[in-house]
């Protein structure tokens, strides 16, 4: 079943704009992960965020984290083509697997 | 250090084979888990693995099975495969039991067609 939904489904933008994608979960969490899927390759870890955390950062990468409304953020900075992918959020929680949302694609034209 | 590697990355297979795939997964790391990815579900858990034990497993019938060796590296096999079992399987492993709560690091998953 999916934890995660992530929020829009699809998202077009052009390069240097910037990118904000959410995820809103169901149940406790222990942390919640960002992961990017390229073409049906395999998923690339980018941020993972701590039931205690409030915010992250990565390079061009913010990840916020709202406990109480049960929801994250992803925001892409300054875009690039390369950006091009899909987005998943998933949850975690001890004792169990992470749970993957349906992901968001993100679309960046130059 | 090498990333996790999965074998083969492209399968075609008729309905009512089984198939194994492998995974190898970083090296130190004791936690494997597997995930089918299709259009229609996304990703959905199938098992973890630690320490040659099958720990957490999802909501997939008995057809799909797996298992864990000594080195960590795990084999997970699907018998009687039917044509819904098409999808990309992707390995996972991270350093502790429970990936769930660390990092946990991707293969570039292996690509099963069923005819």
């Amino acid at each position: 079943s999916q934890q995660g939904e992530e929020d829009p489904q699809a998202l077009s933008i052009q390069e240097g704009e910037n990118a904000t994608m959410n995820c809103s979960y169901k149940t406790s969490i222990n942390n919640l992960q960002w992961y990017r899927q390229n073409s049906g390759r395999g998923l690339v870890h980018l941020i993972l965020i701590r039931s205690n955390e409030r915010e992250k950062h990565s390079g061009r990468l913010r990840v916020t984290l709202d406990t109480s409304k049960k929801s994250s953020s992803l925001l892409i900075t300054a875009s690039r083509a390369a950006d091009t992918a899909s987005y998943f959020c998933a949850t975690g929680q001890a004792g169990t697997a992470l749970i993957f949302g349906k992901g968001t694609t993100l679309s960046v034209s130059s | 250090k090498a990333g996790v590697t999965q074998t083969p990355r492209y399968l075609i297979k008729t309905r009512g084979q089984q198939v194994t795939l492998s995974c190898s997964p970083i090296s130190g790391h004791r936690s494997v888990s597997w995930y089918q990815q299709t259009p229609g579900q996304g990703l959905q858990f199938l098992f973890e693995y630690f320490s040659e034990t099958q720990r957490n497993k999802g909501n997939f019938p008995g057809r799909f099975s797996g298992r864990q060796f000594s080195n960590s590296r795990s084999e997970m096999n699907v018998s009687t495969l039917e044509l819904g079992d098409s999808a990309l399987y992707l390995c996972a492993s991270s350093l502790v039991l429970g990936g769930s709560t660390d990092t946990q690091y991707f293969g570039p998953g292996t690509r099963l067609t069923v005819l």
